[in-house]
């Protein structure tokens, strides 16, 4: 069956700091790849996308590229900013958005 | 963007007693919506999927006797933890998906607690 693994937190860096959060994941076939954020006290939000290999989803300066040949989909950010303290939320599909399996969440710290 | 509420945002209850918890996609017609459970420093599971008007599909090892789901309506689902008992105490999180793209918008959660 499909899973996802990311890696355990709390990840606390220091403002400007570089940022990655690895992801790795099993599936049948060509599956499309999420990253979601959840900010304290609010839903999941979908962060980025990809939806095939060596496809790079990007938004608010985050960025993941899929890379098929090692099955994963790290998150990267090159400043991070207390802002962007939060859980994100590796997942991944293998039908359109139908069914989503998610990672177990990484909790970001960032202090200024 | 879509906006998805929960409600209650948390909720005590004794064991033994029933607990309904409102899924509402406020700005959107939602045809289909998801509820997942979430432990402590664990992943999403997704518990079921319902559509509009029709009975709700349930993963594997879901109990549908004791979580009921109603979607009656385009823009609210309800979960209905029955005879609730201690280890039904998690996080429940519903999600909402309309017609018009595929993307799932996410409630913020219930935090359920069953003494």
């Amino acid at each position: 069956g499909n899973s996802v693994t990311q890696m355990e937190g709390p990840v606390t860096l220091s403002e400007e700091a570089f940022l990655t959060i690895n992801c790795t994941y099993t599936a049948t076939g060509y599956p499309s790849l999420f990253w979601y954020v959840q900010y304290p006290g609010e839903g999941l939000q979908l962060l980025l996308k990809a939806t095939k290999a060596d496809d790079k989803g990007s938004n608010k300066g985050f960025e993941a590229t899929y890379r098929k040949e090692t099955t994963s989909f790290h998150l990267e950010k090159g400043s991070v900013q207390v802002s962007d303290s939060a859980v994100y939320f590796c997942a991944l599909s293998d039908r359109g958005y139908s069914t989503l399996t998610f990672g177990k969440g990484t909790m970001l710290l960032v202090s200024p | 963007g879509a906006v998805v509420s929960q409600h209650p945002s948390w909720v005590i209850c004794k064991s033994g007693t029933s607990v309904k918890i409102e899924c509402r996609s406020l700005d959107f017609q939602a045809t289909t919506m998801f509820w997942y459970r979430q432990f402590p420093k664990q992943s999403l599971m997704l518990m079921a999927t319902s559509n509009e008007g029709s009975k709700a599909t349930y993963e594997q090892g879901v109990e549908k006797d004791k979580f009921l789901i109603n979607h009656a309506s385009l823009t609210l689902s309800t979960l209905t933890v029955t005879s609730a008992h201690p280890e039904d105490s998690s996080f429940y999180i519903c999600s909402a998906r309309g017609d018009y793209n595929n993307e799932q918008f996410f409630g913020p959660g219930t935090r359920l607690t069953v003494l």
